[in-house]
């Protein structure tokens, strides 16, 4: 079974700052990660995915994340954060299924707040 | 998010009513997924369907029913509901043409509430 533990379930950033949302996976087997940004009273939209190759992974919105297989970790990054950044952020991983038919685990949820 | 449709968006029933949530997708994949998110809780899954005519139970699936009429639709039944299925749903298959990593396509979102 696989786990995704979000520590910080809400981080306040000052505009232009930049933040860090952490995200810890747990899995016996090879997986796949993802970061989801939902924005107030929307669904899910998929922000980047590490799947294989290099490990420092780009998305959209000029966040990217680092895919750490020692420290079991896919930690989110930005250099300088938005007001439209405000959102909450789900980091979520699939793996290991026996049937082709993976299925995403989700972490708790970050929620993004920035401060003007 | 046209490539996943859920209807209804808001619904408000009172304790032992039932309803069907229904979802269609038009990406062609085999693969269908019904999650409820609450407050601090994520998102988790109740029901999915790995191909047309089977069904399997996730990691929340007391209280739900689910059908797989067809490629394209994947529905969701509150047989009585209670106060405790008070949530937001979401269906979500894999998008156009990709392999299936577990990556998904949500819809929209349906917002539950139980009296």
């Amino acid at each position: 079974a696989q786990s995704v533990t979000q520590l910080d379930s809400q981080v306040p950033v000052f505009e232009e700052a930049p933040v860090e949302l952490r995200c810890n996976y747990s899995s016996s087997v090879s997986v796949y990660l993802f970061w989801y940004v939902q924005y107030p009273n929307q669904g899910l939209q998929l922000l980047l995915k590490y799947l294989s190759g290099s490990t420092l992974v780009k998305g959209i919105n000029g966040f990217e994340a680092e895919f750490n297989k020692s420290q079991t970790s896919f930690h989110l990054r930005k250099p300088s954060v938005h007001i439209s950044d405000t959102a909450e952020y789900f980091c979520a991983v699939s793996g290991g299924s026996n049937f082709g038919n993976e299925k995403l685990t989700f972490g708790t949820g970050t929620r993004l707040t920035i401060i003007p | 998010n046209a490539g996943v449709t859920q209807t209804p968006k808001f619904q408000v029933l009172k304790t032992g009513q039932s309803m069907t949530l229904q979802c269609a997708q038009d990406m062609n994949h085999n693969s269908m997924y019904w999650y409820r998110q609450d407050p601090g809780m994520g998102l988790r899954l109740i029901y999915y369907s790995a191909s047309e005519g089977t069904t399997d139970k996730g990691e929340v699936p007391n209280g739900y029913n689910v059908s797989r009429l067809n490629k394209r639709e994947f529905s969701l039944r509150l047989e009585s509901a209670a106060p405790s299925q008070t949530s937001v749903y979401f269906c979500a298959s894999p998008p156009l043409g990709l392999a299936n990593t577990g990556e998904l396509f949500f819809g929209e979102g349906s917002r539950l509430t139980v009296l």
